[in-house]
């Protein structure tokens, strides 16, 4: 597509139950990014992909936070049990990477998450 | 400690003034970019600026990395200016697609 996208744009869960937000990178964009922004604040790291693997996933909130990608291309967080402090936009980024390429991310929408 | 520090945290300009936007960072970077969040929420690329200086119409940013510091620099400020302004660096300790975002700068432009 033209630029990323995400999907829902906005989501409401109760406390306890487990949601997926959904990334689009730009197509042929080899590395993906998540984060999550909670009101009035900057941007907090969450994981990255490079393909399908993760090298870094130590932004991750708790065990309660999972991130897969697949096929290079789309990729789904998955938050369990969510409790109120997950309530925040999370943020999807993703930049052509390679050797002979400048690591130059380009953002999503973002999903707003609130949970009651 | 504050690895990514912007400052300063708010500004508030009156159409047509110029401004400084500063983002000093702890360790050497390898990839530094300014980011405008626009009032949508929205983030929107301005410069990919690891070193150097680049002009882009009216913004301009420079970054000494050998400092530890980048400048945004915004002339003839416009309402459309408005806005958090963020830079996001990859210091070379961390892992390459790692970024830490600083906490913004608040832009507002009155007519």
């Amino acid at each position: 597509g033209a630029g990323v996208s995400q999907s829902p744009s906005n989501k409401v869960t109760e406390k306890g139950k487990d949601v997926e937000l959904r990334c689009d990178p730009i197509s042929g964009h080899t590395a993906l990014y998540w984060y999550r922004q909670s009101l009035g604040q900057g941007l907090e790291f969450l994981i990255y992909f490079q393909g399908n693997s993760a090298p870094d996933k130590s932004g991750l909130p708790s065990d309660r936070f999972s991130a897969e990608r697949t096929g290079g291309s789309v990729s789904t967080l998955t938050i369990q049990r969510t409790q109120q402090e997950d309530s925040a936009v999370y943020l999807c980024a993703s930049s052509s990477w390679g050797r002979d390429t400048r690591n130059e991310q380009f953002f999503g929408p973002g999903t707003r998450l609130t949970v009651l | 400690g504050i690895q990514v520090e912007q400052s300063p945290p708010d500004l508030i300009l009156q159409e047509g003034a110029n401004s400084t936007l500063r983002c000093n960072f702890s360790d050497s970077v390898n990839n530094l970019q300014w980011f405008h969040q626009n009032p949508w929420g929205q983030l929107i690329n301005l410069f990919y600026i690891p070193s150097g200086t680049k002009q882009n119409g009216r913004l301009s940013a420079t970054t000494v990395a050998t400092e530890r510091y980048s400048l945004l620099y915004i002339s003839s400020s416009q309402t459309t200016d408005s806005g958090v302004y963020f830079c996001a660096v990859v210091m070379t300790t961390d892992s390459w697609g790692k970024f830490q975002f600083g906490a913004g700068t608040q832009v507002v432009v009155t007519p």
